[in-house]
């Protein structure tokens, strides 16, 4: 069975201050990976995600994720944070054989501080 | 990417009373449609999925009679809370799947239920 651990509950940082948040997972198939953003009272928004190919994916607001299959982990980076990236972030991972059985992680709120 | 509206993003109702959740997908055509519930400061649990043309299966321990799931057309799915009580109040969460082919998923803004 699927799985995906999200180490951290929160994390403080300040601003222009460079962030990582952990994730690892566990699947005994080939995987999709998925890092979604959800701000106050929103639904989810996709901000990157791994399905092949390059093990460094780039998504949207300037954050980045790396896929390493042999430690299992799909850690979420950003170089430079700012107030605006005040969210709850949340990894997720899906058998490519159905893709409906996506798994959430369990959250991690990033919290900027000036 | 795909647009997935939900509406009403909030709702406060009275006890005993049921609400409907309307979930559409604007700019695609979504065979597949999920429902989640969003407890305070917790991850999305998938309550049902939701196929276009029939019966949406539900997941264990979701009662399917309490939370009735309606995916009539190719961009609309409801949701029906069934005689709310205050316990059935949380955020409530659609997604309509994009591709088969890639797993993705594209978000609803949610919907606030707050039952008093």
């Amino acid at each position: 069975a699927q799985s995906v651990t999200q180490l951290d509950s929160q994390v403080p940082v300040f601003e222009e201050a460079p962030v990582e948040l952990r994730c690892n997972y566990s699947s005994s198939v080939s995987v999709y990976l998925f890092w979604y953003v959800q701000y106050p009272n929103q639904g989810l928004q996709l901000l990157l995600k791994y399905l092949s190919g390059s093990t460094l994916v780039k998504g949207i607001n300037g954050f980045e994720a790396e896929f390493n299959k042999s430690q299992t982990s799909f850690h979420l980076r950003k170089p430079s944070v700012h107030i605006s990236d005040t969210a709850e972030y949340f990894c997720a991972v899906s058998d490519d054989s159905s893709a409906s059985k996506i798994i959430f992680g369990s959250g991690t709120r990033l919290s900027i501080r000036p | 990417g795909a647009v997935v509206s939900q509406h009403p993003s909030w709702v406060i109702c009275k006890s005993g009373t049921s609400v409907k959740i309307e979930c559409r997908s604007l700019d695609f055509q979504a065979t597949t449609m999920f429902w989640y519930r969003q407890f305070p400061k917790q991850s999305l649990m998938l309550m049902a999925t939701s196929n276009e043309g029939s019966k949406a299966t539900y997941e264990q321990g979701v009662e399917k009679d309490k939370f009735l799931i309606n995916h009539a057309s190719l961009t609309l799915s409801t949701l029906t809370v069934t005689s709310a009580h205050p316990e059935d109040s949380s955020f409530y969460i659609c997604s309509g799947l994009g591709s088969l082919n890639t797993g993705e998923l594209f978000f609803g803004e949610g919907s606030r239920l707050t039952v008093l």
